[in-house]
């Protein structure tokens, strides 16, 4: 069981906006502005779209936005492309004895 | 760029120990504000962290889970660090990754490798 909640899969239209939720608690997501997201296609290693919550590194599309409402982050793919079809995981780091925690991972389905 | 490679056996028997190395190029192990880390991702499942470890080598926090089990270290020397699992089982069989884990700026894995898959089967 992951500690961070996402919903297991969500599905959306080219163009269209998504919204994936990763909730936690106080001691991980709600108490820090270090959640990151990234994204996954089969067979590749994950990748690095947000970081600190609403950053984007250099060369990531502005169709990612990332958010946070107490206990709750959220990444919202606007413009929805073929290409972003793949898996999403938040992370945050965590005052428990692990430092960072995983969600469980969202599967994007563009339709 | 950094550039990050996963190395060690593909096959490893039911109560072995697993044994990985990250091989770690464009850049050195050895900066203030980054741990190392290691995840793994069982077929068809999502991430799992596993833990990491500050470049002195001091400093290692582990997933509670594992922690019984697993063991770290750095190579300041040869700009590698390395991840040993213990009596492993069926269950620990997934696609391994080494990782950066950036606390400079805001604790987020920036650079990954292209992960390793590890079976446990005899």
């Amino acid at each position: 069981q992951s500690a961070l909640t996402q919903p297991t899969s969500v599905s959306g239209s080219p163009g269209q906006s998504i919204t994936i939720s990763c909730t936690g608690t106080s001691s991980d997501v709600g108490g820090y502005n270090y959640v990151s997201w990234y994204q996954q296609h089969p067979g590749k290693a994950p990748k690095l779209i947000i970081y600190e919550v609403s950053y984007r590194p250099s060369g990531v599309s502005n169709r990612f936005f990332g958010s946070k409402s107490g206990n709750t982050a959220s990444l919202t793919i606007s413009g929805l492309q073929g290409e972003d079809e793949a898996d999403y995981y938040c992370s945050s780091y965590t005052s428990t004895s692990t430092l960072e925690v995983f969600g469980g991972g969202t599967r994007l389905t563009v339709l | 760029q950094l550039q990050l490679q996963e190395s060690g056996p593909g096959l490893v028997k039911p109560s072995e120990t697993l044994s990985l190395t990250c091989s770690v190029s464009g850049g050195s192990i050895s900066g203030s504000s980054y741990y190392w880390a290691w995840i793994r991702q069982p077929p068809g499942k999502g991430l799992e962290y596993i833990g990491s470890i500050f470049y002195t080598g001091s400093t290692y926090y582990y997933n509670p889970s594992l922690k019984s089990r697993i063991s770290t270290s750095l190579d300041t020397s040869k700009n590698q660090f390395s991840l040993r699992l213990s009596s492993v089982t069926a269950a620990d069989t997934a696609v391994y990754y080494c990782a950066r884990l950036n606390g400079g700026s805001g604790w987020h894995f920036d650079y990954w490798g292209q992960g390793t898959l590890v079976t446990v089967s005899s």
